[in-house]
Formats: structure tokens, sequence, C-alpha cells
């Protein structure tokens, strides 16, 4: 059983320019939140993806972004990314039957 | 005042030893609380999770929760080198969906020597 993949592992982009994560759920998943975290910090909450509707939404700015396909799978767009936009961001997927939330390895973003 | 706060550490321990982390929250409300460890380069993985005060225990582990002091606690007994990682205690937002957005601690990192 596959858990939660997110590609790709890492990402170099420049400030200015903008980038998209990919995370699969974890089977039988429907539901998928997005998360950022820092160095040395904990993570954050970004958005909650269900039925193809962002359900829930953290502190963030506009610029972050995202999608659900039918297939549960998601994107996290980020535009005009800023040096402070460096982080791992991690994907989590839950389903109907339980809440509990499993993280992927996440993708680690480094914005120069 | 953070939601949910804890000592970042780093802490360091010999083998064997008894290890306790803890994480202080805000909203006297919360009713689910949840202790991840997340290894280096990897994404935080569910360890335990208690609802209410009182205590839970899983092997070594042990889940702990004070409502009136607003307090939760995670006990290693007997700790390991492979216990080595940082822990995150993590309290479900909302009081009625357990699946939405998490507020984290700010992680303690552990290390344990042999």
């Amino acid at each position: 059983d596959a858990g939660v993949t997110q590609s790709p592992t890492h990402l170099i982009k420049t400030r200015g320019q903008q980038v998209t994560l990919r995370c699969s759920p974890k089977s039988g998943h429907d539901t998928v939140s997005w998360y950022q975290q820092a160095l040395g910090q904990g993570p954050q909450f970004i958005f909650q993806y269900y039925e193809e509707e962002e359900r829930q939404r953290g502190n963030f700015p506009d610029r972050f972004s995202g999608h659900q396909f039918p297939n549960y799978s998601s994107e996290l767009n980020v535009n005009a990314l800023l040096l402070g936009d460096s982080a791992l961001y991690l994907c989590a997927s839950s389903g109907t039957r339980s809440d509990t939330q499993y993280f992927g390895p996440g993708t680690r973003l480094t914005v120069l | 005042q953070k939601e949910v706060e804890q000592d970042p550490g780093p802490l360091s321990v010999p083998e064997g030893a008894i290890v306790s982390l803890n994480c202080t929250y805000s909203n006297s409300a919360f009713q689910y609380f949840m202790w991840y460890r997340q290894y280096s380069r990897k994404g935080p993985e569910l360890l335990m999770y208690t609802y209410s005060s009182g205590n839970k225990e899983d092997g070594r582990f042990t889940a702990q929760v004070d409502k009136s002091s607003k307090y939760i606690s995670l006990f290693i007994r007997d700790s390991q080198p492979s216990d080595s990682a940082t822990y995150l205690c993590a309290i479900p937002h909302s009081l009625y969906n357990q699946g939405g957005k998490l507020i984290f601690g700010q992680g303690t990192e552990l290390s344990v020597k042999p």
C-alpha cells in the first residue's frame, strides 16, 4: 500500500518565479492538506482540499493556490516566489473513515 | 501568544534515559492532542493521540494531557538511539473536525546517545 507521495523531492527557483508541487494521497484517502515547514519550525497549515474544492485555508497570501483532481491528487502552486518561501512543503492525506493525517516526505524548495 | 508552544531544545540524553517532551496550548476548548515524530529529511508520522485528559500508553511511549494546566507531555522510557528525531505536538484547530487544520508546536529535537 503506497503512502503519500510527493514530487519533486527538491527544487531550486529564483525570486519572482512560479512553482508547482505535486501530491498523490494514500490509497483510499480523498482529502489533501498542504503545510509549509520552515527550518527549525513546526508545519504551518496552508489549505485543505476535498471533493476538488478548497475547504479550509490558513494564513497564507493568494500567491499560494492549489488544485485537487478527480483522482484526489493535488497540486500546490506558488507565484512570485520570495526568499521567505524557502521551506519544506508537506502534503498530508486523510479519508472519511479516519481523520488521521498521513504525511508525505515533502518537497524541499529553495528560493535564491 | 501562540496557540501551541513547544520548547525547541535541542535535547540530548544517554541511551536508556527517560525523556519528557512538553507543550502548552492556549485554547481550553481543545479536545484532541497528538504527537508526531519526524526523522531528518522525512515527513512527520503520527505516534500517538489522546482525547481529553488523562494518560495513554503505547509500548515505551506515554502521552499525558493536563487540561487544567493546558499542558501536554510525551514520555519515552528506555530511550534508544533510534528515537533520535524531532517530536512535534499537534492539535486540531476545529473542535468538530479532527481531520482539518492541525496546529503544530515548534518541535523538540531529541538526540539519544549510545
